[in-house]
Formats: C-alpha cells, sequence, structure tokens
C-alpha cells in the first residue's frame, strides 16, 4: 500500500539555521507528493507539491525535490526564522479519488 | 471569505453520550474529509465523501458515522463517545473531478480549524 514516513520530531534550531526534514515513501507507479504545514492552533495549509519525478516545489523559501530514485522528497530551507515553527506533514497521493495519505508530523521549533 | 468552518470549537462529553460535528465549506468543493489528530499518530482518515451522495470510510471509522447532507456540508456523529475519542478533529474539503489526474494537478485539502473533543 501507499504510505509515508518522515523524520520524527521534534526539531529545534536557531534562527537562521539550515532546516532538512527527512521524507521517504512508498507507492506503487508515480504518485503526487506535497508539504503541509500547521501553525499552532490552525488547520493544515498546503506549502508545495510536486507532481513528477525530478520536479521542485517551492514556496515561502522551502523546497523540496521528488526523487524518485531513492523515493523521497525532503523538505529543506536555507534560514529558518521563528515564524517557521510550525507542524510539518509530508503527504502522497497516487490515484483515482482516494484522499492523500499523510506522514505523523514533524514538529520545528526555532528559537530567536 | 469563510473557506472550511467547523462547530464546536471545543467540547467536552462524558462517556456514552453523543453529539455532531458540523462542517461546512463554500468553496463548491465536491470532496469532504474528516480527521483525527492525535499526539504522535499524526493526521488520522475517519471518513471521507468523494462527492456529494458518496461517503466511505477511511483508516479509523470505528465509532463514527458521517452524513453527507448535501454538497457543503458534511457532519460526523459520536453515537456512544468513549475516552480513546479524545482528539482534535479536522474537516477538509478539495477540488475534484472525474479525471484521475485531476487531484494530482490541484493536490489542495482546505482544512477548517479544528475541533477539540474530550470524553471524561
Amino acid at each position: 500500500g501507499n504510505s509515508v514516513t518522515q523524520m520524527e520530531g521534534p526539531v529545534t534550531l536557531s534562527e537562521e539555521a539550515f532546516l532538512t526534514i527527512n521524507c521517504t515513501y512508498t507507492a506503487t507507479g508515480y504518485p503526487s507528493l506535497f508539504w503541509y504545514v500547521q501553525y499552532p492552533g490552525e488547520g493544515l495549509q498546503l506549502l508545495l507539491k510536486a507532481t513528477k519525478a525530478d520536479d521542485k516545489g517551492s514556496n515561502k523559501g522551502f523546497e523540496a525535490t521528488y526523487r524518485k530514485e531513492t523515493t523521497s522528497f525532503h523538505l529543506e530551507k536555507g534560514s529558518v526564522q521563528v515564524s517557521d515553527s510550525a507542524v510539518y506533514f509530508c503527504a502522497l497521493w497516487n490515484s483515482g479519488n482516494t484522499p492523500l495519505v499523510f506522514g505523523k508530523g514533524t514538529r520545528l521549533s526555532v528559537i530567536a | 471569505n469563510a473557506g472550511v468552518t467547523q462547530t464546536p470549537k471545543f467540547q467536552v462529553l462524558k462517556t456514552g453520550q453523543s453529539m455532531t460535528l458540523q462542517c461546512a465549506q463554500d468553496m463548491n468543493h465536491n470532496s469532504m474529509y474528516w480527521y483525527r489528530q492525535d499526539p504522535g499518530m499524526g493526521l488520522r482518515l475517519i471518513y471521507y465523501s468523494a462527492s456529494e451522495g458518496t461517503t466511505d470510510k477511511g483508516e479509523v471509522p470505528n465509532g463514527y458515522n458521517v452524513s453527507r447532507l448535501n454538497k457543503r456540508e458534511f457532519s460526523l456523529r459520536l453515537e456512544s463517545a468513549a475516552p480513546s475519542q479524545t482528539s482534535v478533529y479536522f474537516c477538509a474539503s478539495s477540488e475534484s473531478g472525474s479525471s484521475p489526474h485531476f487531484f494530482a494537478n490541484t493536490g489542495e485539502l482546505f482544512f477548517g480549524e479544528g475541533s477539540r473533543l474530550t470524553v471524561l
């Protein structure tokens, strides 16, 4: 079946540090991949996506590249800010009118 | 610009009581979903409705029922609440179409702000 595995948190970084949150997936065929972000007290919102191999999704300084050879979609940001503190979810969609499959989420705390 | 609206935002129940969580979206989306979020477990799908008139079980449907009342509204009912159902519940919606590629082209779920339920 389809599944997503992302690194356990929490991750604590100082402001302006480099961020990587690892995400790997298991799926047949050619899934689409997503990163969602949940700020404190809010619902999830789409951060970025990639729909085919080698695509790079980017938004708000975050990037992730769809690597089919390593079945990965790692989230990166060159310089995090306190306002990036949130829970980040990797997600996968494979076919038809089936729902997204989410990873368990990684909590990021950025300290000034 | 309301998006997805859930009510109530907070609720405390006693074991065995029943309640309904309401969800409405104003984006004319076809698909709607109910998730629960628990520490260490991430987001788990309870039920979803791919289109008006259809509902399907997700990963953790036991103890819940749903109703897709119309295109806008999708409610979640707990008939006999249990402490294990203490959680934060999220409703979401998305565009979808007859083409299997449509969802991949958008891929965006729109979430409500959540409903925190405590069962004593």
